[in-house]
């Protein structure tokens, strides 16, 4: 069965710590996207990868950075977390566009 | 604008009734249009992919529809269970190559009660 793993379900940290969430597929996928999801936002595009050590702004990239440097690994990187990013974030890859298997996805919470 | 809208915003249905969800778009060029399953807490799981061509298309108890001419798409659920009750999100993918890019709907809470 594929899968996207994100490493935590919930993660606590505080204001101005700098904070990774990881993301693995185990499918090959050259695509990999970095998505937020907020009540009465929807879902909305962070940062995306199509290939290793590639990266490409989404919507909102403000705040974070990304890193790939395995096919299989994304990285998502709050420099100075604050409290206007606790959000579920949710992984996700892809061999063509909108075809996405997504993660579980990481409630962040940032006190 | 390319928007994606949803209705109803959420829904409350006793086991075993239908439901229909609505999708109205207004993206261009269209690409194809999504329906995902999202379950309280986990990430979302894609239902359906309709093209241009196609106008239903069905996944088990779960049927879509595309009107490309009004730009209008329903998800039909049939003999609703406790199980499906979840958010379901619609999402739009316009253009082509590097330019390609997703609208996402702001989807349907759907609770089924026993």
């Amino acid at each position: 069965d594929v899968k996207v793993t994100q490493s935590s379900r919930y993660l606590v940290k505080r204001t101005g710590e700098k904070v990774f969430l990881e993301c693995v597929q185990d499918m090959d996928h050259e695509n990999m996207f970095w998505y937020r999801q907020d009540p009465g936002l929807g879902l909305r595009l962070i940062y995306f990868s199509y290939d290793v050590k590639m990266k490409e702004k989404g919507d909102i990239p403000e705040g974070y950075s990304v890193s790939r440097e395995k096919k299989e690994r994304f990285s998502l990187i709050l420099e100075s977390a604050s409290t206007n990013q606790t959000s579920m974030y949710l992984c996700a890859s892809s061999t063509s566009p909108g075809d996405y298997t997504f993660g579980s996805g990481t409630r962040l919470t940032v006190v | 604008k390319n928007q994606v809208e949803q209705s109803p915003q959420s829904l409350i249905i006793l086991e075993g009734k239908n439901c229909t969800l609505q999708c109205n778009y207004t993206v261009s060029p269209f690409s194809n249009l999504r329906w995902y399953k999202q379950d309280t807490g986990r990430g979302p799981v894609s239902l359906t992919i309709m093209t241009f061509s196609e106008n239903t298309k069905s996944n088990g108890r779960y049927t879509a529809t595309l009107d490309a001419d009004t730009k209008q798409s329903s998800l039909h659920i049939t003999a609703s269970q406790l199980s499906d009750s979840a958010s379901y999100i619609c999402v739009v993918s316009h253009g082509a190559g590097n330019n390609r890019k997703l609208i996402w709907g702001l989807g349907t809470s759907l609770a089924v009660n026993p």
